[in-house]
């Protein structure tokens, strides 16, 4: 298994700024993802951070509200953007490991509000 | 296009009943199916994994089925406790790295 932890647990934020959120993987791991989970709906992919690359994103997400970094096998980061109060949501992290077969483990969670 | 719908909403059960959540998909081609629980503020948690070979997993008091030919899994709870008060996900994959999520069923637990 592998233990996630993401910075800032939650956070409130002003209309127009930018909030980093961090992801920490306690082993290397081959894949790394970035989901959003909107009030009262479920888990919407935003994109594959790959190492060493640029992210791969999903249909109607981009760069530039999402940009992502992955320097390491057990680190990223997800950066929101511009925000408005539509990107208030929880942002997580999830990793699936090589040789893990189908199994992908979640992070705990990044609340976002955003007024 | 691919889809992963949950029955029911939301559920109420008293502490100690038995409940059964129902999953439909139409994902294709299917690799496999996942349940996941997800406590309020929290990131979901892997309960059972099963390919389409498979027709029955459990974890505890959580088994899960699968009818791969209809494409529907149910995921039963026994002798439920105040702790399984959670939202409870269906997902389904294409591939070993693309899931997708049912909007899942809030379980709410009583005394």
């Amino acid at each position: 298994s592998a233990v996630i932890s993401q910075k800032p647990s939650r956070d409130i934020c002003q209309r127009g700024t930018s909030l980093t959120i961090q992801c920490q993987v306690d082993s290397q791991v081959t894949m790394m993802f970035w989901y959003r989970q909107q009030p009262g709906q479920s888990l919407t992919l935003i994109a594959t951070a790959n190492q060493g690359s640029e992210a791969t994103y999903e249909s109607g997400f981009v760069i530039d509200k999402f940009p992502i970094s992955r320097p390491n096998l057990t680190f990223s980061t997800l950066t929101v953007s511009n925000m408005s109060p539509e990107d208030s949501s929880i942002y997580l992290c999830s990793v699936a490991l090589a040789g893990g077969g189908y199994e992908q483990f979640f992070g705990p969670g990044t609340r976002l509000t955003v007024l | 296009k691919n889809q992963v719908e949950q029955s029911p909403q939301s559920l109420i059960i008293l502490e100690g009943k038995n409940c059964t959540l129902q999953c439909n998909y139409t994902v294709s081609p299917f690799s496999n199916l996942r349940w996941y629980k997800q406590d309020t503020g929290r990131g979901p948690v892997s309960l059972t994994i099963m390919t389409f070979s498979e027709n029955t997993k459990s974890n505890g008091r959580y088994t899960a089925t699968l009818d791969a030919d209809t494409k529907q899994s149910s995921l039963h709870i026994t002798a439920s406790q105040l702790s399984d008060s959670a939202s409870y996900i269906c997902v389904v994959s294409e591939n070993t790295d693309k899931l997708i999520f049912g909007t899942g069923t809030r379980l709410q637990v009583f005394p």
